[in-house]
């Protein structure tokens, strides 16, 4: 079974500063991939990063990256130069290989806010 | 992007009345679409998972024959709940994967239906 767990219900950032969300995984399959989510208010889920369990290579995409530290089994996003636009709630998530259909499986997700 | 939508966006519904929502894949083809349920501030809860041209798998202690699951095409699905009560009140979103497209095997998910059940 997979688990993902996000430890921090909410962070506070100063704008334009730097804010890591942490994000540790638990599972035994060999290959699988890790996502970034986030969720404003509105609702829609927006895909930020991937980052599969073989790269070599820490993701990055525009402002965010992603810390992948394997043998700690940790993904954690790095936004850097944070936007009162970021204000928002922020789930990682993982499917296995092995998983059905591509499943993802959630954490509880951090609120993540912006202070100008 | 890959873009979902998701048909409405809000509905108030009364008690005992059935809801049908429906989840498209606009530019691609879905080969499996996702249904989730969300309470405020809380993660996304999956209910099933559906493959066009076959049954949904439901999550264990999702009742099937509460909240129907038809995956008709490869662009559509829809979620209906039936004989609906104020508990079934939540955040719905659906999600579709492009199986056939292993470089770009992310979900992407609809915009969310918000049901009020009065």
């Amino acid at each position: 079974a997979q688990k993902i767990t996000q430890t921090q219900p909410g962070m506070f950032v100063q704008e334009k500063e730097a804010v890591t969300l942490d994000c540790t995984y638990d599972t035994s399959d060999p290959s699988y991939g890790l996502f970034w989510y986030k969720q404003p208010s509105s609702g829609e889920m927006i895909f930020l990063i991937y980052q599969g369990s073989y790269d070599q290579q820490n993701a990055t995409e525009g402002r965010y990256s992603l810390n992948f530290q394997k043998a700690r089994k940790s993904a954690n996003l790095v936004i850097s130069a944070s936007q009162l636009g970021d204000s928002a709630m922020y789930f990682c998530a993982m499917r296995a290989v092995e998983a059905s259909y591509g499943k993802l499986t959630f954490g509880q997700g951090t609120i993540l806010t912006v202070h100008p | 992007g890959a873009v979902v939508s998701q048909h409405p966006s809000r509905v108030i519904c009364k008690s005992g009345t059935s809801v049908k929502i429906e989840c498209r894949s606009l530019d691609f083809q879905a080969t499996t679409m996702f249904w989730y349920r969300q309470f405020p501030k809380q993660s996304l809860m999956l209910m099933a998972t559906s493959n066009e041209g076959s049954k949904a798998t439901y999550e264990q202690g999702v009742e099937k024959d509460k909240f129907l699951i038809n995956h008709a095409s490869l662009t559509l699905s829809t979620l209906t709940v039936t004989s609906a009560h104020p508990e079934d009140s939540s955040f719905y979103i659906c999600s579709a994967r492009d199986g056939y497209n292993p470089s770009t095997d992310t979900q992407y998910f609809g915009p969310g239906t918000r049901l009020t059940v009065l």
